[in-house]
């Protein structure tokens, strides 16, 4: 199975900062890589996939970038409601593997 | 818009059995892939099973494999997961999970909570 893994696992940030995670995976992946969103008690919520394309209704502040095996979420200018954890997933082969996750705190 | 319900979620005891289902509206659910994700209790998420749109594969994690069997009924626009020789580490929110080949998971169920103990 390919292992996928994000750094950092957590940390602390304010309002309005640029926010970097990233994820890295065990082998190639091409761009088969989607990001996701959940806050305590939510579902999931996707906001890119394909590495890169930003999901129908997901704020511009988002992006997503990398190929292969190294890729980035970056949130421009974090707002009050970004405050959450955040998985990435390769969708590339079974069994789809996710990230284990980076909680974006306040600080 | 699209909808996906779970339900039959529960407290069992260890080496009984369970079945899920995941309720889909507002797509052609018998043109896509579903998923069955879980999620222990403070943990991260874990992909367990999906079948394709026809029923015609079916993949599994190693740690259900043997153990859980999905299923769908296009018929009913549904979604099973029939989890069977339970064990105290299934216990977790199960998602159910709509997949697209090139976008993954784009739509999720709001979960079902299956609780293992004695």
């Amino acid at each position: 199975a390919i292992r996928m893994t994000q750094s950092p696992s957590s940390f602390s940030a304010s309002t309005g900062d640029r926010v970097t995670i990233t994820c890295r995976a065990s082998q190639g992946l091409s761009s088969y890589l989607a990001w996701y969103q959940q806050k305590p008690g939510k579902a999931p919520k996707l906001l890119i996939y394909a590495a890169s394309t930003l999901q129908s209704g997901v704020p511009s502040r988002f992006s997503g970038s990398g190929s292969g095996t190294d890729f980035t979420l970056t949130i421009s200018c974090l707002q009050s409601e970004d405050f959450a954890t955040y998985y990435c997933q390769q969708y590339y082969t079974y069994p789809r593997t996710f990230g284990q996750g980076t909680k974006v705190e306040i600080k | 818009q699209v909808q996906l319900v779970e339900s039959g979620g529960g407290v069992v005891q260890p080496g009984r059995s369970l079945r899920l289902s995941c309720a889909a509206s507002g797509f052609t659910f018998s043109s896509y892939g579903m998923h069955w994700v879980r999620q222990a209790p403070g943990k991260g998420l874990e992909w367990v099973a999906v079948i394709w749109y026809d029923g015609t594969n079916k993949y599994y994690a190693d740690s259900v494999k043997g153990r859980f069997t999905i299923s769908r009924d296009n018929s009913k626009n549904t979604l099973y997961l029939q989890m069977n020789s339970l064990r105290v580490e299934d216990t977790a929110v199960y998602y159910c999970a709509k997949d697209t080949a090139a976008t993954a998971f784009d739509y999720w169920g709001q979960g079902t909570l299956v609780t293992v103990s004695s």
